[in-house]
């Protein structure tokens, strides 16, 4: 079975430009979260989303960043305009209903914005 | 609220040698706990969890760890360490939803030959 996908798995832009972050959950799985890990900070929950309806965003950092999951099988994290604090590693996870905590992380993409 | 506490940032132990990765987790309801292993480029794979029932909890590659309430660990171990086994370990607590994860802040584990 294919596992989370993420994509692209390394991204560089400058300072001011949008970025889009994308993520593949397993097919079937119902939740979908996203991370950001950071030296400083460690793991961060962003946003989840359950049905594609996000139902906690709290963990967003400013209104630069915004999430959206058009269907089951694809979901979009957007940082505009970027800075260079943004710059981390952000993870996509999924999981199944039922199954509390198994959630499964795909690669991660690795973010520098200079 | 709930959180994570791991001690030890840097963890080395010789091959063969016994693992011990500590955490301390604080919580206001009975926590579920995990531990992720993270290696290098790599996302977080589950390596165990605790969510109720039998406090002693094995998972993959060798791994188990204890749920002891009276003490809120839930401390990782392996009896003898592989090359393999070097990697980033996370411990995390959650709600009883299963949504809302504190992760600690990982411990790098190294395995000398």
């Amino acid at each position: 079975d294919a596992g989370v996908i993420q994509s692209p798995r390394h991204e560089v832009t400058e300072m001011g430009q949008e970025v889009t972050l994308r993520c593949k959950p397993i097919s079937g799985h119902d939740y979908l979260f996203w991370y950001r890990q950071t030296m400083m900070r460690g793991l961060e929950l962003l946003i989840y989303f359950n049905n594609n309806v996000p139902i906690d965003d709290s963990g967003m950092p400013e209104d630069r960043f915004s999430a959206k999951m058009p269907n089951a099988s694809f979901s979009t994290l957007k940082i505009q305009p970027s800075e260079p604090r943004d710059s981390a590693v952000y993870f996509c996870a999924s999981r199944i209903a039922g199954r509390h905590g198994e959630q499964f992380f795909g690669p991660g993409t690795r973010l520098t914005v200079l | 609220a709930q959180s994570v506490t791991q001690l030890g940032s840097h963890v080395s132990v010789s091959e063969g040698a016994l693992v011990l990765l500590r955490c301390n987790y604080s919580s206001s309801v009975p926590p579920y706990l995990f531990w992720y292993v993270q290696y290098p480029n790599q996302g977080l794979q589950l390596l165990l969890k605790y969510t109720t029932g039998a406090t002693l909890v094995k998972g993959i590659n060798g791994f188990e760890a204890e749920f002891k309430k009276s003490e809120t660990s839930f401390h990782l171990t392996k009896p003898s360490a592989h090359m393999s086994d070097a990697a980033e370990y996370f411990c995390a607590v959650s709600d009883r939803s299963g949504n809302q994860f504190y992760f600690g802040t990982g411990t790098s584990l190294t395995v000398i030959p």
